[in-house]
Order: structure tokens, then C-alpha cells, then sequence
């Protein structure tokens, strides 16, 4: 079973507009989450989290909103340029790091259009 | 500072062969954690290690294992390797502590013919 979701596998935007990115969860366990980058032969890159206590964290373009009540995040791309195409994860992570390390979401692969 | 490095990049193993995959990470990092990437299954946590003692482990069979030395690198082994073994196998450093955030090395591509 699923514990995060990300439930649009690809996601199209022109240059210079918003891009938004969603991610579900189911367990109530959760109280930390992170959203990560991944060029193709590469691994990872750490992009921006949000502690559950927040609703809201900005980082330069990026800014994460969390919505607990319907366990919900998004990830907004503020304007989206070109070096943003990626497949973009959504995780997620229990207390302390949990017992199962990060749980990741499957990834939207985020494609801008010139 | 440098960032997490994994050796080797790029392997291909028969099937029944074992295989080890070495993690350096970040300097001053103390957890070490792997997890493997396949195309069906996501990213995948596989286990963490911190201070020399594997704290965490996620559900894959005893066939994959790790060690973590005195100064932090990491080492994951799998014996009896399978053809769905085939995977990015990425490892992933964090200070310790309440620190949340993971950074990534680049990972190893694993394939089992």
C-alpha cells in the first residue's frame, strides 16, 4: 500500500509559469516531508522540506504548502525555467526518521516548455 | 564540501554472484542510508546505518546487508543476486541527530543478467 502518492506521473508548463506539483499521504504518522530533484544518471538533489507544526515554506522559486487536515502538499514552482524539467519525489518521514527511513513518492516528471 | 560518492557507478553481475556497493558520505555525516531505485517499485528504503550500528531496515530479504565503518563509509552487500536485484542503488548521508534532510550520491547502477 501506497503511503505516499503522487498521483499525476507528468506534468507539462510553459516557461515563466507556475508549476505545481502535489503529493498525498496516508499515515497520520508522518510529521516531516521533503520534496527532491532527479536529473536522469544522477541521484537526488535535496530541494526544499516543511515540518507538519508549518503550513508554508519558501525557498527562493520554490515554496511547499501543507495541508494536514487532508494530507495533502504541493510544491509551486515560481516562474518554472527550463533547467527545472525533472522528475520531482515528493517523501516523507516519521518522528526521528521512523522505522522506515524516508517513504518516497513515485515522481512527476515536470517537463517546461519554451 | 564534497558531496556523497558511491563506488562504482556502473556493474553487471550474473545471476548467483554476490556484489559490494561502497558509500562515502559527506564529511561530518554520521547516518548512512541506502535505498534502491527500480522503475516498478519507486525509491525504496533498504536500511540506515549511524555510528557503526544499523538502526533501521525496510522489508527486503536478508540477502542485502550493510556495514558502516569507524569513519562513517557505508558498505552494502548482496549475496545470491536475482535478475530483479537489477536497480539504482542510491545512498544517502545526513548528519545524525533531528536532522531530517538526506543528500543523495549519485548511485550505482546494478545489472544482473
Amino acid at each position: 500500500d501506497q503511503q505516499v502518492k503522487q498521483n499525476s506521473p507528468s506534468l507539462s508548463v510553459q516557461e515563466g509559469r507556475i508549476s505545481i506539483l502535489n503529493c498525498d499521504y496516508t499515515n497520520s504518522m508522518f510529521d516531516y516531508f521533503l520534496w527532491y530533484k532527479k536529473y536522469p544518471a544522477e541521484g537526488p538533489t535535496f530541494l526544499i522540506s516543511i515540518s507538519s507544526i508549518k503550513d508554508k515554506n519558501e525557498d527562493g522559486r520554490f515554496t511547499v504548502f501543507l495541508n494536514k487536515s487532508a494530507k495533502h502538499l504541493s510544491l509551486h514552482i515560481v516562474p518554472s525555467q527550463p533547467g527545472d524539467s525533472a522528475v520531482y519525489f515528493c517523501a516523507a518521514s516519521a518522528p526521528g526518521g521512523g522505522a522506515d527511513g524516508l517513504t518516497f513518492g513515485k515522481g512527476t516528471h515536470l517537463i517546461i516548455q519554451p | 564540501k564534497a558531496g556523497v560518492t558511491q563506488t562504482p557507478r556502473y556493474l553487471i553481475k550474473t545471476r548467483g554472484q554476490q556484489v559490494t556497493l561502497s558509500c562515502s558520505p559527506i564529511s561530518g555525516h554520521r547516518s548512512v542510508s541506502w535505498y534502491q531505485q527500480t522503475p516498478g517499485q519507486g525509491l525504496q528504503f533498504l536500511f540506515e546505518y549511524f555510528s557503526e550500528t544499523q538502526r533501521n531496515k525496510g522489508n527486503f530479504p536478508g540477502r542485502f546487508s550493510g556495514r558502516q565503518f569507524s569513519n562513517s563509509r557505508s558498505e552494502m552487500n548482496v549475496s545470491t543476486l536475482e535478475l530483479g536485484d537489477s536497480a539504482l542503488y542510491l545512498c544517502a548521508s545526513r548528519p545524525g541527530g533531528g536532522s531530517y534532510e538526506q543528500y543523495f550520491g549519485p548511485g550505482t547502477r546494478l545489472t544482473v543478467t
